[in-house]
């Protein structure tokens, strides 16, 4: 069963940091292609950012409001992903979920298949 | 604003069909046939109902049905039943020379009368 657990989620004043962890099982994660998706209170789903197996050259892409500011990175021998997050702003307080992203041999399809159950990240002074 | 457009509500009784649809742009859901739906229940995660524009992932009821014309996509359900109850959200890849790669919808809240 795959199961996908999000950490390091809280409170940090605007232009703080935080280093959110997703611990993953249930498959090879070290071939798998993972997104980060965040939801603002009582909104929609946005994408924040991708990263690809190693394999596939292990190289990350990012929603224009993150870029720069935000990191994702992967240790496949410990099967967690992660997300740091820098310069934090009041727009980024959102839930923050973990999800694999589906692949078609090297194309994105942007299919997110499995979902953490998220972590909230608020920021406000 | 979300990317792609979709109606705030959509309602049906039970056993009724109810069609929600999902309007982009040639850059996203015109462009590319990498729509996908999502169900989410209060207080839980997205599950994802339908990719690649029509196909279904296993376990997901053959009630749950994607199209697509033009810029336009749709999920339908058929036969609706109380747990359908939810909110849907679309998504559609739009390309990789922008920061916009994947869109989303802003939702719709399915009500089931």
């Amino acid at each position: 069963e795959v199961q996908l657990v999000e950490s390091g989620g809280g409170l940090v004043k605007p232009g703080g940091s935080l280093r959110l962890s997703c611990a993953a099982s249930g498959f090879t994660f070290s071939n798998a292609w993972m997104s980060w998706v965040r939801q603002a209170p009582g909104k929609g789903l946005e994408w924040v950012g991708r990263i690809k197996s190693k394999t596939d050259g292990g190289t990350t892409d990012y929603a224009a409001p993150v870029k720069g500011r935000f990191t994702i990175s992967r240790d496949d021998s410990k099967n967690t992903l992660y997300l740091q997050m820098n310069s934090l702003k009041t727009e980024d307080t959102a839930v923050y979920y973990c999800t694999t992203d589906k692949t078609k041999g090297l194309v994105v399809v942007a299919v997110f298949d499995y979902w953490g159950q998220g972590t909230l990240v608020t920021v406000s002074s | 604003q979300s990317a792609l457009t979709q109606p705030p509500s959509a309602s049906g009784s039970p056993g009724q069909s109810v069609t929600i649809s999902c309007t982009g742009t040639s850059s996203d859901v015109g462009g590319y046939n990498y729509v996908s739906w999502y169900q989410q229940h209060p207080g839980k995660a997205p599950k994802l109902m339908i990719y690649e524009v029509s196909k279904r992932p296993s376990g997901v009821p053959d009630r749950f049905s994607g199209s697509k014309s033009g810029n336009t996509a749709s999920l339908t359900v058929s036969g609706l039943q109380a747990e359908d109850e939810a909110d849907y959200y679309c998504s559609s890849y739009a390309g990789s020379n922008n920061f916009r790669n994947v869109v989303f919808g802003g939702g719709t809240k399915l009500t089931v009368l």
